[in-house]
């Protein structure tokens, strides 16, 4: 079994519209998180949840929402997509306790055109 | 604010050398560093992490790593790579232990020459 699952592992749309990306962890962690991968590999942290509540929120524009139905459930929403919101998001988990490592996504990758 | 400076964007090594690949942090108390690694079309997988302790970490895959505070570096090494070890490589820290949000390098791609 996948631990931490993403999907849509391929997103392309138009400018404008809104989408969104699940990811699912079946690894009883408490935290989840969203990251961003630009075209030069740059990773950034978006957003970080803990136990449904949102403990990190890095300077991302309102248009991202992420919303966290249950401790193993973090789906990020994207409206009004603009072509600078093209990048590889990915979703990982960690344990609370500070020495634990993040577990991530396969990664989804969004192509806005 | 803390950073990390992988300063290789790209490393060619042939198969069977050693490797090194370097990482340096900017941070002001004592850092968590990591190194991740990411295949094409994956995500990343953990390969070794510092917290304390020896400053010489092992992990996976044959990979090792330094922590120098002297030189504030903690770079990656590994005595013979296999072809399969070409990847991405990333190095992080953690400053705010108890949320575990990592700040991330620009990478290091690795590729393998026969």
């Amino acid at each position: 079994d996948t631990a931490v699952s993403q999907t849509p592992k391929y997103l392309v749309t138009q400018m404008g519209n809104d989408k969104s990306i699940k990811c699912e962890q079946n690894l009883g962690h408490d935290t989840m998180y969203w990251y961003k991968q630009d075209s030069k590999k740059f990773l950034k942290i978006m957003f970080s949840y803990n136990n449904k509540e949102l403990i990190i929120n890095e300077t991302v524009p309102n248009r991202f929402s992420p919303k966290s139905p249950d401790k193993a459930h973090l789906n990020l929403h994207i409206n009004s997509l603009e072509l600078g919101d093209s990048a590889v998001y990915f979703c990982a988990s960690s344990q609370t306790g500070g020495r634990k490592k993040l577990f991530f996504g396969s990664g989804t990758q969004l192509s806005v055109l | 604010a803390q950073s990390v400076t992988q300063p290789d964007i790209h490393i060619t090594v042939s198969e069977g050398a050693s490797l090194e690949l370097r990482c340096n942090y900017s941070y002001g108390a004592t850092p968590y560093l990591f190194w991740y690694v990411q295949s094409p079309g994956q995500g990343l997988q953990l390969l070794l992490k510092y917290f304390s302790g020896d400053t010489l970490v092992q992990g996976i895959k044959g990979f090792e790593a330094e922590f120098k505070r002297s030189q504030s570096s903690f770079n990656l090494r590994k005595p013979s790579v296999h072809w399969s070890d070409a990847a991405e490589y990333f190095c992080a820290v953690a400053t705010n232990f108890g949320n575990e949000k990592l700040t991330f390098g620009t990478g290091t791609r690795l590729t393998i020459i026969p």
